[in-house]
């Protein structure tokens, strides 16, 4: 069936390093992604969107990337702090489906 | 304005028992969707409302099962007969309108005992 899944479980990076989180949809129909930051204890926060007419968009600190060809996303943390740890999440919204999260912890 | 709010933070509740879990979306916000998540593990969607379109409920896991959402706004999702695999922290969201960013509640983590 369709889906949406994320490449690593978890990632580990050093603070100042960049970060990359990769995520693979199925549903080629979808044309609306969004990637979501989940804290410990809380309910996931908007990070960033993207929409199927663009490849790229950048954020503050993070950049998505989107390549319909091979139905893949990532999402890009410029100079990861440890505040940045938590699970992050990938969705296409077109049917509410989640992927399952990556952990990314970030060592001081 | 408020963000989404969810009642009660924590529910304790005996295996076989109804539960009742509330959510209030942002005000304006015509889409709420339900959401559960098991420790460790990603969200799984479970009920998707639209406006007064008929609600998608193809995630619900059984017909003990159900959500409504009156007026457009406050929803609630109840759980009949309880079972310890339910136990798991059950997340609202809203959307302005669907295809749009969602707002999450804190969520209410449910114990079936």
């Amino acid at each position: 069936g369709e889906s949406v899944g994320l490449h690593l479980p978890t990632l580990s990076v050093q603070e100042g390093d960049n970060s990359i989180i990769n995520c693979a949809y199925s549903n080629s129909a979808s044309d609306y992604f969004i990637w979501y930051k989940q804290e410990s204890g809380k309910g996931p926060q908007f990070i960033i969107d993207i929409r199927s007419n663009m490849d790229k968009r950048q954020g503050q600190r993070v950049t998505v990337l989107l390549n319909k060809t091979v139905k893949h996303l990532s999402l890009q943390i410029a100079a990861t702090q440890p505040g940045d740890s938590a699970v992050y999440f990938c969705a296409e919204n077109r049917n509410m489906r989640f992927g399952a999260g990556t952990r990314l912890t970030v060592k001081p | 304005g408020a963000g989404v709010s969810q009642s009660p933070s924590n529910k304790v509740t005996e295996k076989g028992k109804d539960v009742e879990l509330r959510c209030d979306p942002i005000s304006g916000h015509t889409a709420l969707y339900w959401y559960r998540q098991s420790l460790g593990q990603g969200l799984e969607f479970l009920i998707y409302f639209q406006g007064n379109s008929a609600p998608d409920k193809s995630g619900l896991p059984s017909d003990r099962f159900s959500a409504e959402r009156t007026g457009g706004s406050v929803s609630t999702l109840t759980i009949q007969r309880t079972q310890q695999e339910d136990s798991a922290v059950y997340l609202c969201a809203s959307s302005f309108r669907s295809l749009h960013e969602q707002y999450f509640g804190p969520g209410t983590r449910l114990t079936v005992t």
